[in-house]
């Protein structure tokens, strides 16, 4: 069946290094991808997303580009900071626009230290 | 718009007792789920509803019920709690945007439970 494969955590940064935080997928049709950020106590947000293969998601200087030949989708920020301590998470819908059922990668927690 | 609400925000049961988590959203989506998060083991589906009056079961349903009667509230029972049931839950909704496809999922802040 389908599935989400994230790098596990913790990673720990330093502020204004690059972050990388791998994701690859399995996925029989054309699924949608995110990812999604959990701040400390809070509930999930969406942070970007893609619909189809070479798009590039794109928010808060974080992006992601739909890779269907590598089956990936890798979070990359320039120069994180230390509000972008968090739990983030990759998922895929199946049926890309039909957003109701995701499926979840595992998490990976990214502290970033002053 | 508030988005989506979840009471109580901390809870602490006995194995066996009862309790209803609150989820409310106003942003009148036809589809909302619940899930529980368990540390390494991501998130998990455990019931949803694609509208008033209809819900269905996910992953994870044994122990738990839900009811949908109307747009805005989606309560999660838990039966008789169990230790194994001490997780953080969330529930989450989403509506359908142009072309009839459902948008991003919103999720509410969590309720974190423990049964001792």
């Amino acid at each position: 069946g389908d599935s989400v494969t994230q790098m596990e955590g913790p990673v720990t940064l330093s502020e204004e290094a690059f972050l990388t935080i791998n994701c690859t997928y399995t996925a029989t049709g054309y699924p949608s991808l995110f990812w999604y950020v959990q701040y400390p106590g809070e509930g999930l947000q969406l942070l970007l997303k893609a619909t189809k293969a070479d798009d590039k998601g794109s928010n808060k200087g974080f992006e992601a580009t739909y890779r269907k030949e590598t089956t990936s989708f890798h979070l990359e920020k320039g120069s994180v900071q230390v509000s972008d301590s968090a739990v983030y998470f990759c998922a895929l819908s199946p049926n890309a626009g039909n957003n109701r059922k995701l499926i979840w990668g595992l998490g990976t927690s990214l502290a970033v230290n002053p | 718009n508030a988005g989506v609400t979840q009471t109580p925000k901390f809870q602490v049961l006995k194995t066996g007792q009862s309790m209803t988590l609150q989820c409310a959203q106003d942003m009148n989506h036809e589809y909302m789920s619940w899930y529980r998060q368990d540390p390494g083991m991501g998130l998990r589906l455990i019931h949803y509803s694609v509208g008033a009056g209809i819900t269905d079961q996910g992953e994870v349903p044994n122990g738990y019920n839900v009811s949908r009667s109307t747009t805005e509230d989606f309560p999660l029972r838990l039966l008789s709690a169990a230790p194994s049931q001490t997780s953080v839950y969330f529930c989450a909704s989403t509506g359908r945007g142009g072309r009839g496809h459902y948008n991003e999922q919103f999720f509410g802040p969590g309720t974190r439970l423990t049964v001792l």
